[in-house]
C-alpha cells in the first residue's frame, strides 16, 4: 500500500528566508507526486507535480520541489518566504489501483511565515 | 472560484436529521470525488465516480450515500450521523479517473457539525 509522510506538523520561517516542507513517500513503481496548498476556509489548490524528467520541478507562486528517488523524498522549497505563503501544505502520491488512479495524501504541514 | 462549487459551506445537524451536500463542476471533468478532512489526519478518500459510475467506495459507513446524476453534479446524502462524522467534506474533480498525471481541482468544502 502506498503512503505519504509529512514529518513536521508545523514549520516556522522568517519572511525572506528560504523554506523547506518535507515529504517522503512509499509507492511501488514510478511515483506521481504532487503538492497542494490550502488557505483558511478554502479547498486545496494544486501547486506542482512530478511525473518524470527533471528532478527539480517548478510550480506556482515561486515554489519548487526536488524529487529524490534514493531517499524517496519530494521536499517543497521556496528561496524567499512571504507572509502570504502561510497556509497548510499537503504532499500527495498517485498510483493506479483497481482501474483508477488513487491519490494518497499526507497529514499536512502548517507553514507559518513570521514577518 | 476554482470551478468546483460546494453547498452549503456550513451545516449543523442533529444525529437524526437527513441532509445533503452538493457539489457542482463546470470544468468538463469526467471524474468526481468526495474526501473527508479531519484535523491532524490525512485526507480520507470516500467515493470516486468516473463518468457517473461509482468506481470506489472506500469502506465508508452506509449513513453516507453518494449520488452522481451526471458528470457535473455530485451529492453526498447524510442520515443518522454520529458526532465523529463532524469534519470538512471536500469535493474534487479531475479530467479522468485513470490518468496519473491528472490534477485534482477541489471545492472550498462543506463544514459539517453533528450535534
Amino acid at each position: 500500500a502506498q503512503s505519504v509522510a509529512q514529518p513536521e506538523d508545523q514549520v516556522n520561517v522568517a519572511e525572506g528566508n528560504p523554506l523547506t516542507v518535507k515529504c517522503t513517500y512509499s509507492v511501488s513503481g514510478n511515483p506521481y507526486l504532487f503538492w497542494y496548498v490550502q488557505y483558511p476556509n478554502r479547498g486545496l489548490q494544486f501547486l506542482l507535480k512530478y511525473i518524470t524528467g527533471d528532478n527539480l520541478v517548478k510550480g506556482s507562486y515561486g515554489f519548487e520541489a526536488e524529487f529524490n528517488k534514493s531517499q524517496t523524498s519530494f521536499h517543497l522549497k521556496k528561496p524567499s518566504a512571504l507572509v502570504s505563503d502561510s497556509a497548510l501544505y499537503f504532499c500527495a502520491a498517485r498510483q493506479l489501483s483497481g482501474g483508477y488512479q488513487k491519490v494518497t495524501f499526507g497529514t499536512g504541514t502548517k507553514l507559518q511565515v513570521i514577518p | 472560484e476554482t470551478g468546483v462549487t460546494q453547498t452549503p459551506r456550513h451545516l449543523v445537524m442533529g444525529m437524526t436529521n437527513k441532509k445533503s451536500l452538493k457539489c457542482e463542476q463546470h470544468l468538463g471533468h469526467n471524474a468526481m470525488y468526495w474526501y473527508k478532512q479531519s484535523a491532524k489526519k490525512p485526507l480520507e478518500l470516500m467515493f470516486v465516480y468516473s463518468l457517473e459510475e461509482r468506481v470506489e467506495n472506500n469502506s465508508v459507513p452506509s449513513r453516507f450515500s453518494p449520488e452522481c446524476p451526471n458528470s457535473s453534479h455530485l451529492f453526498l446524502h447524510l442520515h443518522t450521523l454520529q458526532p465523529e462524522d463532524s469534519a470538512l467534506y471536500l469535493c474534487a474533480s479531475s479530467r479522468t479517473a485513470n490518468s496519473g498525471a491528472n490534477v485534482l481541482t477541489f471545492g472550498a468544502g462543506s463544514r459539517l457539525t453533528v450535534l
